[in-house]
């Protein structure tokens, strides 16, 4: 099945500080995902971009499909924005989404 | 409005109860979906239903049964679990099952499992 490699791991920002997270992807996709899990569990939809550029406030995200990578910019950041960063692809044969890694991000203050 | 809703919230059950996850989304979506996530991983898809009937079962025990009856419910059905089980489960729904064309998922909050 596909595989999808998501970087860095772990990271620790100071609040007001920039970051931006990877995704790679091991084959073609239809459709991409960024999600924000919060502390509770509860995973909040940011992007749905199979390719191109999209922003929302102080988040943006890129997607190259072609060379099978996605990037969530997040600027400014603040303590509210902690928690563990999942992109997530849809090879589109089933609508069967196959999360990353993850990447958890802790801002302070 | 992009809301799913779950119930309950915590479940806490022995290894010989019979219990069952509810899930519920008003978006007119006609798929929709059971992650099994575990601490610190990412969710893993069990089961998704098309249109009502049970398109995709990722090789899930039998002890887990999934259940829709209807286009805005979904129920998972619990039976002689493991403590290994326990783990927060997630329904998300979608528009467009099956198709390259817009399909984004949406996730309720989930249902956090302890089984003792």
């Amino acid at each position: 099945g596909i595989q999808v490699e998501q970087s860095p791991p772990d990271l620790i920002l100071q609040e007001g500080a920039n970051s931006t997270l990877r995704c790679n992807f091991s084959d073609s996709v239809n459709n991409l995902q960024w999600f924000h899990q919060n502390p509770w569990g509860q995973l909040i939809n940011l992007f749905y971009i199979p390719s191109g550029t999209k922003q929302n406030g102080r988040l943006s995200a890129t997607t190259v499909a072609t060379e099978r990578y996605s990037l969530l910019y997040i600027s400014s950041s603040q303590t509210t924005d902690s928690g563990v960063y999942f992109c997530a692809v849809d090879t589109g044969t089933a609508s069967k989404l196959t999360f990353g890694t993850g990447t958890r991000l802790q801002v302070t203050l | 409005d992009t809301e799913v809703t779950q119930t309950p919230k915590h479940l806490v059950m022995g290894m010989t109860n019979k219990k069952s996850l509810k899930c519920e989304q008003h978006m007119g979506h006609r798929a929709m979906y059971w992650y099994k996530q575990k601490a610190k991983k990412p969710p893993e898809l069990m089961f998704v239903y098309s249109y009502e009937k049970l398109s995709i079962n990722e090789s899930v025990p039998s002890r887990f049964s999934p259940e829709c009856p209807n286009s805005s419910l979904l129920n998972l059905h619990l039976h002689a679990l493991q403590p290994e089980d326990s783990a927060l489960y997630l329904c998300a729904s979608s528009q467009d099952p099956g198709t390259s064309t817009y399909n984004e998922q949406f996730f309720g909050p989930g249902t956090r499992l302890t089984v003792l």
